[in-house]
């Protein structure tokens, strides 16, 4: 199946740094690619996404970028704040058999914001 | 609903009792996914609903669980004779598309299930 390979599974940044995850993929049929942050006790929460036609995005101070020829995409986290400490996932759409598609997580990072 | 509801939020229960999980997805999403997150891991794909079918039971960890869509709204997750290792946090999401425009999946809060 497909396997998404994310880095690094733990971060630690100064306030006002800026943190970037990495995600790594296989199958070159998935055009969308969602970032989520799971805060604790909470259920992951989209927090920006991207298909593939384009190569970047970009929503205050969260960015996405889009690599699909090196199957890789990231997110960049600027000007970081206390606030932005918790899990992030990245994900993509994989087939599942007998139709339809599910979203395949890769195994999470956690960011921490030290003040 | 407002967003993805799910029931109950925590369960304790002993090692060889069957449990029931239950999720509301929002009104009007086609789509409904269940994932199995356990303690600093990632999320494991378990099912998968389009409407009330699930074309795909492969991902369930074994036959102990089932799960059910009707009406095509509010799902049912259940594990029979449950098992310590079955100790996770179980995730509902639902999304209105499915397709090649694959939209947004709302995520709801989770129900925390403890076997002792």
């Amino acid at each position: 199946g497909e396997n998404v390979e994310q880095h690094p599974s733990t971060l630690s940044v100064q306030e006002g740094d800026s943190a970037v995850i990495k995600c790594t993929y296989s199958d070159s049929a998935s055009n969308y690619f969602p970032w989520y942050k799971q805060e604790l006790g909470k259920g992951p929460q989209l927090i920006i996404d991207i298909r593939s036609n384009v190569g970047e995005k970009k929503d205050q101070r969260i960015a996405v970028t889009l690599n699909k020829t090196a199957k890789h995409f990231s997110l960049h986290i600027t000007e970081t704040q206390p606030e932005d400490s918790a899990v992030y996932f990245c994900a993509l759409i994989s087939r599942i058999t007998g139709g339809g598609n599910k979203l395949t997580f890769g195994t999470g990072t956690q960011l921490k914001v030290e003040l | 609903g407002a967003g993805v509801s799910q029931s109950p939020s925590n369960k304790v229960t002993e090692k060889g009792k069957d449990v029931e999980l239950r999720c509301d997805p929002i009104s009007g999403h086609t789509a409904l996914y269940w994932y199995r997150q356990s303690l600093g891991q990632g999320l494991e794909f378990l099912i998968y609903f389009q409407g009330n079918s699930a074309p795909d039971k492969s991902g369930l960890p074994s036959d102990r669980f089932s799960a059910e869509r009707t009406g095509g709204s509010v799902s049912t997750l259940t594990i029979q004779r449950t098992q310590q290792e079955d100790s996770a946090v179980y995730l509902c999401a639902s999304s209105f598309g499915t397709g090649f425009l694959f939209t947004e999946a709302f995520f709801g809060q989770g129900t925390r299930l403890t076997v002792v």
